[in-house]
């Protein structure tokens, strides 16, 4: 595998559930980030990790918990999700501690909560 | 607080011609990149074309190239020879030079359409 890639590509749950999205990278680098892509809206940055440390969380609801074990994987475990939480959800790698750098995206997860 | 804008949601072109995004942005900074960002109906998002503030020239990636204004605060993206694989969703994006990491801010996004 190359890239970015992330699983599942689709995910139907309901309100009480729990699951998790996984993101894995094969570009050695060493920060990671979760976005969320809605219809009509700009991506919205949801949490940064850096060398395995967040450093950036904005103001994304308790019911989305990021963990990162190690510079390559990054999972979005969720629970309780609302309705409106459907979108797709878009990981992305970058080089770099300093925000010049472009970042590489997954292809998304598309979610759908019921 | 920085902002994106593109003031054109949807965009067609003719196959073989060429047609030019728009894109604004708004900061107070004076280091900063600017990027371009292709999204296909397949959903992977993938980097088209970047632009550093402190360079005067243009980026240029084969068919692709901007037009950078920095006083006008414009970052325009032109397409030659459109083909229709160029169709995709195109987003402009901001990010400043060594702010923290993840300060990347996009536009709505372009949605543009190649016409055979």
């Amino acid at each position: 595998e190359t890239g970015v890639t992330q699983t599942p590509r689709h995910l139907v749950m309901g309100m009480t559930n729990k699951k998790s999205l996984k993101c894995e990278q094969h570009l050695g680098h060493n920060a990671m980030y979760w976005y969320k892509q809605s219809a009509k809206k700009p991506l919205e940055l949801m949490f940064v990790y850096s060398l395995e440390e967040r450093v950036e969380n904005n103001s994304v609801p308790s019911r989305f918990s990021p963990e990162c074990p190690n510079s390559s994987h990054l999972f979005l475990h969720l629970h309780t999700l609302q309705p409106e939480d459907s979108a797709l959800y878009l990981c992305a790698s970058s080089q770099g501690r300093v925000g010049s750098y472009e970042q590489y995206f997954g292809p998304g997860t598309r979610l759908t909560v019921t | 607080a920085q902002t994106v804008t593109q003031s054109q949601p949807e965009m067609s072109v003719q196959e073989a011609e060429t047609v030019t995004l728009s894109c604004t942005y708004d900061t107070s900074e004076s280091d900063y990149y600017l990027f371009w960002y292709k999204q296909p109906p397949s959903r992977q998002m993938i980097l088209v074309i970047r632009q550093e503030a402190y360079k005067q020239q243009n980026a240029t990636e084969n068919r692709f190239s901007v037009n950078f204004q920095k006083a006008a605060k414009s970052f325009s993206l032109k397409i030659s020879d459109s083909q229709l694989g160029d169709a995709a969703m195109y987003f402009c994006a901001y990010v400043n030079y060594g702010g923290s990491q993840g300060n990347l801010i996009f536009g709505k996004g372009t949605k543009l359409s190649v016409k055979p």
